[in-house]
Formats: C-alpha cells, sequence, structure tokens
C-alpha cells in the first residue's frame, strides 16, 4: 500500500532563513506526488506536483521540490521564507488506482522575525 | 474558474442528529472527491465520484454516511445520526490529474 511520510511534525525557522520540508513515500508504482499548503481556516492549495519528466519541480511562492526516486523522497525546499510562509504544508501521493490521493500528516511551518 | 465552494463553512450539532453538507465542484470536472481531515492529521479519503457514479468508496465511509452527486454536478455528503468522533473539517475537490480542494465544511458534533 502506499503512504506519506513527513519526518518533521514542526520547523521553526527564521525570516529569510532556507527551509526544508522532507517527505518520503512509498509506492510500487509509477509516482505522482504533490505538495499542499493550508493556511488556517482555509482548504488546501497546490504549491507543486511531480507527474513526470524533471526532478526538480518549481512551485509557487518560489518553493521547489525534488523527486528522488533512488531515496523515494520528495523534499521541498524554500532559498529564503517570508512571514507569511507560516502555515500547514503536506506532501501527498496519488494512489495506485488514480483516485484518490494519500496525504501524510503535515509539516507546521513557523516563520519569526 | 470560479473554483469550489462548500456549504456551509461551519456546522455545530448535536450528537445524533442528522446533517448535510454540499459540495460545487467547478463546472468542467467530471471527477469529484470527499475527505476528512481531523485536527493534527492530513486530509484522508472518503469517496469518489465520476460524474454522477460513485466509483471507490473508503473504509473510512461508514454506513451513517452517504454521498451523492446527481446530474454529475454537485454533490452532498451526509451523515445520519452523528457523533463526537464525526467532528472534523470535511474537505471536497475536483479534477483530475490535480485536484482542486474547496473550503470545507467544519463539523462540530457536541
Amino acid at each position: 500500500a502506499q503512504s506519506v511520510t513527513q519526518l518533521d511534525s514542526q520547523v521553526p525557522v527564521f525570516e529569510e532563513a532556507p527551509v526544508e520540508l522532507r517527505c518520503n513515500y512509498s509506492s510500487s508504482v509509477s509516482v505522482y506526488l504533490f505538495w499542499y499548503v493550508q493556511y488556517p481556516n482555509q482548504g488546501l492549495q497546490l504549491l507543486l506536483k511531480y507527474l513526470s519528466g524533471s526532478t526538480l519541480v518549481k512551485g509557487i511562492n518560489g518553493f521547489e521540490a525534488e523527486f528522488n526516486k533512488s531515496q523515494t523522497s520528495f523534499h521541498l525546499r524554500k532559498p529564503s521564507v517570508h512571514i507569511s510562509d507560516t502555515a500547514e504544508y503536506f506532501c501527498a501521493v496519488r494512489n495506485q488506482a488514480g483516485t484518490a490521493l494519500i496525504f501524510g500528516k503535515g509539516t507546521t511551518l513557523s516563520v519569526s522575525s | 474558474d470560479t473554483g469550489v465552494s462548500q456549504d456551509p463553512r461551519h456546522k455545530i450539532t448535536k450528537r445524533g442528529q442528522n446533517v448535510t453538507f454540499r459540495c460545487d465542484p467547478i463546472s468542467e470536472h467530471n471527477r469529484l472527491y470527499w475527505y476528512r481531515q481531523t485536527l493534527g492529521q492530513g486530509p484522508e479519503f472518503l469517496t469518489y465520484f465520476q460524474n454522477e457514479a460513485q466509483l471507490e468508496k473508503s473504509r473510512l465511509l461508514s454506513d451513517r454516511f452517504s454521498a451523492e452527486r446527481p446530474k454529475g454536478s454537485f454533490s452532498t455528503l451526509e451523515i445520519q445520526r452523528t457523533e463526537q468522533g464525526d467532528s472534523a473539517m470535511y474537505l471536497c475537490a475536483s479534477g483530475d490529474r490535480r485536484q482542486y480542494f474547496g473550503p470545507g465544511t467544519r463539523l462540530t458534533v457536541t
């Protein structure tokens, strides 16, 4: 069965510092991977997705992620964070049937000045 | 593209009551999904529609839960005889290779 593990439940960083949010997945088939952001009391907004092609994926708000098949990872990075990046971040993999997303438990990114 | 909308945004109900939520997907999307998100957790898949056909249901969807999508447009999710454990955010999404999420309906069962 497919699964997603987000290795850090909370990541505190200072403004303008770089950040990496870690995600590992397990899947026996081709993977479609996603990162979503959720601001308080809101739905999920797609940051970026990997479907195929280049392993380095660029998304919105300056985020990028790298698909690493050998390490089964899809870590999210941003070179310089802002206060407004404070939110919950979810990594997800599409299930084998292609009918649903399987989410990790989320990482809370807290950016302070 | 007006996005996915959900109604109501918040619902407080007493244990044992029935509740119904509505989701309006992006109009051209054939696929519609329901998820449940409890505090501190990621969303968990409940069910999936292709047009009006409900093609997949999670084991999380007990017999107290029913979802419909008449005419392949909007969808409703009904919970009968609510329990405190049903308290959660219920998220609707639509789309194919990418899922667009609505703002969610937060259910509180007292």
